[in-house]
Parts: C-alpha cells; structure tokens; sequence
C-alpha cells in the first residue's frame, strides 16, 4: 500500500529565514508524481509544487523548492526568506501512475512564521 | 470562472439524519473526488467519478453515496449521519485521470454531527 508519512507535526521559523518540512513516502510504483500542497486559514487548498518521478532535477517554483531522494523514497519541501503569508497547513502528497487521480496525503504540517 | 464550489460551508446535523453535500465545477473537468480531513490523518479519499456515470469507492467509503448525472455536478450523500462523519469534507476536479494533474479544490465543508 502506497503511504505518505509528515513526521513533523509543527514546525516554525522566523520571517526571512528558511525552512525544510519532511515528507516520506511508500511506494513500488516505478511512475509516479509528488505534490506539496498549503492550506491557509482559510481552508482552502493551493497547489505549492509537484515532482515526476522519472524527472531527477528537483522541482523549484520561485521561493519554494523540493530535494527529491528517490532511493530514500523522501521528498522535503524547503521554503526560502520566509513570509507571513507562508504560514499555513502544508500536506505532502502522492499520485501515481494508475491511481485514476486519486491522491495519497501525509498527515500535514502547521507551519508558524515569526515576524 | 467560479472553480470548483461547495454548499453549504458550514452545516449541523443530529445523529441519524441525511443530507447532501453539493460540489460543482465549470472547469468541464472529467475527473472529480471527495476527501475528508482529520486532525492527524491528513485528507482521506471518500469517493471519485473519472466521468459522467462512473463513480468508484475511495479510502473510506463507509457511509456516503455518490452519482455523478453530469460532468459539472458530484453531489456527496450522508444517508444517516453519525458523530464519527464529524469532519471537514473538500470536493475536488482535475482535468484527467493522469497522475501529474493538479487537483482543484473547493473551500470545504465543515460538518458537525452531534
């Protein structure tokens, strides 16, 4: 069975500095997608980044990058000059090749900015 | 384009009573989905449809129905809630069934069944 594991329930970091959130993963699939999505307050979900397994370049989206280990099945989420408006539940999640979209999440992270 | 929406936001519910949690999207996506979410356990898969006429079961399909009539409608039944469905519950759409889709959300219904 495909599982998502966040082992950090709460993590927290000062405004500007940056931050690595954890995620580990199940799998003996062969294709399959990695996603960081963040829920804010208000509830709603927001696709942060994603990774293709086969892709070995780490995914990177402005402030927000990803270190991919495949062989240690461990995808971190690291967040850089953080900012107030990063502060949000952020969930790890797992796709794969024939799921028929269905996602697998870890448990979530709340992260606290500092200003 | 509204995305995907969800009715009501907020709803109170007594053991044993049914309802219908509404989810609409006009984004004319095939695949759409229903999670709960937990404290702890993240977002469970409840129930998903790859198009109109086709829905299958998730991770915890226990206690919900779902059809799917249309492509832009995926209405979630409680047929006799119980406290244990006491949950916050997001519809989602995405384009395909393709593991690389992103997955749309609504802003969730929060539910309380006392």
């Amino acid at each position: 069975a495909q599982t998502v594991t966040q082992s950090q329930p709460e993590m927290s970091v000062q405004e500007a500095e940056t931050v690595t959130l954890s995620c580990t993963y199940d799998t003996s699939e062969s294709d399959y997608y990695l996603f960081w999505y963040k829920q804010p307050p208000s509830r709603q979900m927001i696709l942060v980044i994603r990774q293709e397994a086969y892709k070995q370049q780490n995914a990177t989206e402005n402030r927000f990058s990803v270190n991919f280990q495949k062989a240690a099945k461990s995808f971190s989420l690291k967040i850089s000059d953080s900012q107030l408006g990063d502060a949000a539940m952020y969930f790890c999640a797992y796709s794969w090749g024939t799921s028929y979209g269905k996602l697998t999440f870890g448990q979530g992270t709340i992260l606290t900015v500092h200003p | 384009n509204a995305g995907v929406t969800q009715t009501p936001k907020f709803q109170v519910l007594k053991t044993g009573q049914s309802m219908t949690l509404q989810c609409a999207q006009d984004m004319n996506h095939e695949y759409m989905s229903w999670y709960r979410q937990d404290p702890g356990m993240g977002l469970r898969l409840i129930h998903y449809s790859v198009g109109a006429g086709i829905t299958d079961q998730g991770e915890v399909p226990n206690g919900y129905n779902v059809s799917r009539s249309t492509t832009e409608d995926f209405p979630l039944r409680l047929l006799s809630a119980a406290p244990s469905q006491t949950s916050v519950y997001f519809c989602a759409s995405s384009p395909g069934t393709g593991p690389h889709n992103e997955q749309f959300f609504g802003p969730g219904t929060r539910l309380t069944v006392l």
